[in-house]
């Protein structure tokens, strides 16, 4: 079973420009959540898609945004990209997201953002 | 608000040292416990998870955690570590109806060979 498969893995982006990663969820898992991963801060939550549906979103400015496609693959989007946005950004896809279910992850996107 | 903190962020041991990295969580409801592991160049990947029962969880590679539910604690253990087990370490949490897992600043661990 394929896992979960992030495009691209690595990126470098100028300031002010927006950026889209894809995420293609494990086969038959429908629940995809995103993180952002940078030295020190751990994964912090973005938003969480299940059935074309953001049922949690993190704290995060609204130039971070997402979306499901029927097929449950996930894409989130950076616009006005901002040297701070330069992190490794993890996607994750578990069956349906219930209290309990592992997650698992893909390899992630490097952004860098000069 | 819901919340994760692993009180060391570096670790470094000798081989056969016993490891004990301290995570504690902050949510009074019904929560489920997870440790992942990345190793250097890999993903995050499950080391082991609680959702009921037996309060002391084993999992892969000998690692096992215990949920102390008065500390709100769920402490990883491994009595002999080995130079294999250099990676960083995330405590995660996810509570019941809330969609996300929450994870702690992650805990990088150096084994000496």
């Amino acid at each position: 079973k394929a896992g979960v498969t992030q495009t691209p893995r690595y990126l470098i982006k100028t300031r002010g420009q927006q950026v889209t990663l894809s995420c293609s969820p494990i086969s038959g898992h429908r629940s995809v959540s995103w993180y952002q991963q940078t030295p020190g801060q751990g994964l912090q939550f973005l938003f969480e898609y299940f059935s074309e549906t953001q049922r949690n979103k993190g704290n995060f400015p609204g130039r971070f945004s997402g979306r499901q496609f029927s097929n449950s693959r996930s894409e989130m989007n950076v616009s006005t990209l901002e040297l701070g946005d330069s992190a490794l950004y993890l996607c994750a896809s578990s069956t349906h997201f219930s209290s309990g279910n592992t997650i698992y992850f893909g390899e992630g996107s490097w952004l860098t953002v000069v | 608000a819901q919340s994760v903190s692993q009180h060391n962020h570096h670790v470094i041991l000798s081989e056969a040292a016993s490891l004990e990295l301290g995570c504690n969580y902050s949510y009074g409801g019904t929560v489920n416990l997870f440790w992942y592991v990345q190793y250097p160049g890999q993903h995050l990947q499950l080391l082991l998870k609680y959702f009921s029962g037996d309060p002391l969880v084993k999992g892969i590679k000998g690692f096992e955690a215990e949920f102390i539910k008065s500390k709100f604690s769920f402490n990883l253990r491994k009595p002999s570590v080995q130079w294999s087990d250099t990676a960083e370490y995330f405590c995660a949490v996810t509570n019941t109806g809330g969609f996300k897992t929450i994870f702690g600043a992650g805990t990088r661990l150096f084994v000496k060979a």
